[in-house]
């Protein structure tokens, strides 16, 4: 079982909608969850961290955390042509300190 | 402030040379991460030190590949000889523990290509 599994989609949106995208992770221990946003050929950029159940909002992004189902989503309102990129899911595990495990990434495309 | 810093951005190189990339990490931060890219595999961890020393090398593909922190500003990842499988985009990562937080920031990139 990997560490943290995404829909690899592509997952495709019309301008104004809600995408989710969704994240599971496989150790218990894990307390840090993080969404990093990478452009074609750009670099990983850290866009929201959860550390509680429940959720988080900032601006349009809101993250989504069920550490009973261990479970992390991302849900990205009024969709934007701007924020087609791939989202990367990020882990920590709870015996190993420092380390972040990601998953493949969902490629998102927002379409006007 | 400055970010982490990668050299060079993109590297072109023949079949057995021997490459160098750099990174310089966000001043304080006290992990450093070596990751690669591609299509096929994704990101994959590499190497990373805390406190400018190796904990986990695991991730390092083969013995061609070897990486030093001799302090805590710079990080070389060298290989010696390379392959063309070796092309993909070398990410630098550095972060900074607290109690809870193992926020992450990346570097550019180096874009190497092995022909």
């Amino acid at each position: 079982q990997k560490e943290v599994e995404q829909n690899s989609g592509p997952l495709s949106v019309p301008e104004g909608a809600i995408a989710s995208l969704n994240c599971t992770y496989s150790d218990r221990g894990s307390q840090s969850f993080f969404w990093y946003r990478q452009y074609s050929g750009k670099s990983p950029e850290l866009i929201m961290s959860i550390y509680s159940n429940g959720d988080k909002e900032d601006g349009r992004f809101t993250a989504q955390l069920n550490k009973a189902s261990q479970y992390v989503s991302l849900l990205i309102r009024d969709s934007q042509p701007s924020d087609s990129a791939t989202y990367l899911c990020a882990v920590n595990r709870g015996s190993t300190l420092g380390r972040l495990y990601f998953g493949r990434g969902t490629q998102l495309t927002v379409w006007p | 402030d400055a970010g982490v810093i990668q050299s060079p951005r993109h590297e072109v190189t023949e079949m057995g040379q021997e490459v160098t990339l750099r990174c310089k990490p966000i001043s304080g931060h006290d992990y450093l991460f070596w990751y690669r890219q591609t299509m096929m595999r994704g990101l994959e961890l590499l190497i990373y030190f805390n406190n400018n020393v190796p904990i986990d090398d695991s991730g390092m593909p083969e013995d061609r590949f070897s990486a030093k922190m001799p302090n805590a500003s710079f990080s070389t990842l060298k290989i010696q000889p390379s392959e063309p499988r070796d092309s993909a985009v070398y990410f630098c990562a550095s972060s900074l523990l607290s109690l809870i937080s193992y926020e992450q920031y990346f570097g550019p990139g180096t874009r190497l290509t092995v022909t």
